[in-house]
């Protein structure tokens, strides 16, 4: 069981927006953000808790609505330090388990 | 605090042979996670540790892995015996507070089985 993500790949020029997606089949209590480089680990970019909280970092902010089961990443005027691919993460029971992944490109 | 710490960085092996995977989690932190990543079935948890205990280890391939954290430092992944499918990027993390705290990521071991 892992949340679903999408879509798989998205290529962005400079400037350009983009939103990933993220949903469960199950109830959600939080959804963790991360982003990995190529051949690096994932970091973390946030935590939602609470349905229907929305948090930002940098220009990247996120909504989790409890009720649909899904958040949504949002990436603001893409910078080309944004590329990578993009994980979101739920816990079921007591395991943090993450989605399959987003690519995210972007380019000059 | 330097981070999560995990050695070796990269291991070449030969199939059949007995692997061991090193990590020390940050101080402080109470729940350590290991994570298998592969392109074909993304990031996979195997086990999670609280206070030093497997508290899930439904994720655990075969029994031919293993995981220990002997203390609240140190945690080890051993298979034994390695099989080419085994090949992976393995990574540990750990977090202040189970998996509802943000989980800091080690920088993975990349293992190649032959």
């Amino acid at each position: 069981q892992q949340p679903v993500q999408s879509p798989q790949a998205v290529i962005l020029r400079e400037g350009e927006d983009a939103v990933i997606n993220c949903s469960s089949s199950k109830a959600l209590y939080s959804v963790h953000w991360y982003r990995q480089k190529h051949g690096e680990a994932p970091v973390f970019l946030m935590i939602l808790l609470k349905g229907g909280e929305q948090k930002g970092h940098e220009k990247i902010s996120a909504s989790f609505n409890e009720k649909k089961q899904q958040s949504s990443l949002y990436l603001t005027a893409s910078q080309l330090s944004y590329s990578g691919t993009y994980f979101c993460g739920t816990v079921y029971g007591n395991k943090l388990v993450f989605g399959a992944g987003t690519i995210l490109r972007v380019k000059s | 605090d330097a981070g999560v710490i995990q050695s070796p960085r990269h291991e070449v092996t030969e199939m059949g042979q007995e692997v061991t995977l090193r990590c020390k989690p940050i101080s402080g932190h109470n729940s350590l996670f290991w994570y298998r990543q592969t392109m074909m079935r993304g990031l996979e948890l195997l086990i999670y540790f609280n206070n030093n205990v497997p508290i899930d280890d439904s994720g655990m391939p075969e029994d031919r892995f293993s995981a220990k954290m002997p203390n609240a430092s140190f945690s080890t992944l051993k298979i034994q015996p390695s099989e080419p499918r085994d090949s992976a990027v393995y990574f540990c993390a750990s977090s202040l507070q189970g998996s509802y705290t943000e989980a800091f990521f080690g920088q993975g071991t990349r293992l190649t089985v032959v």
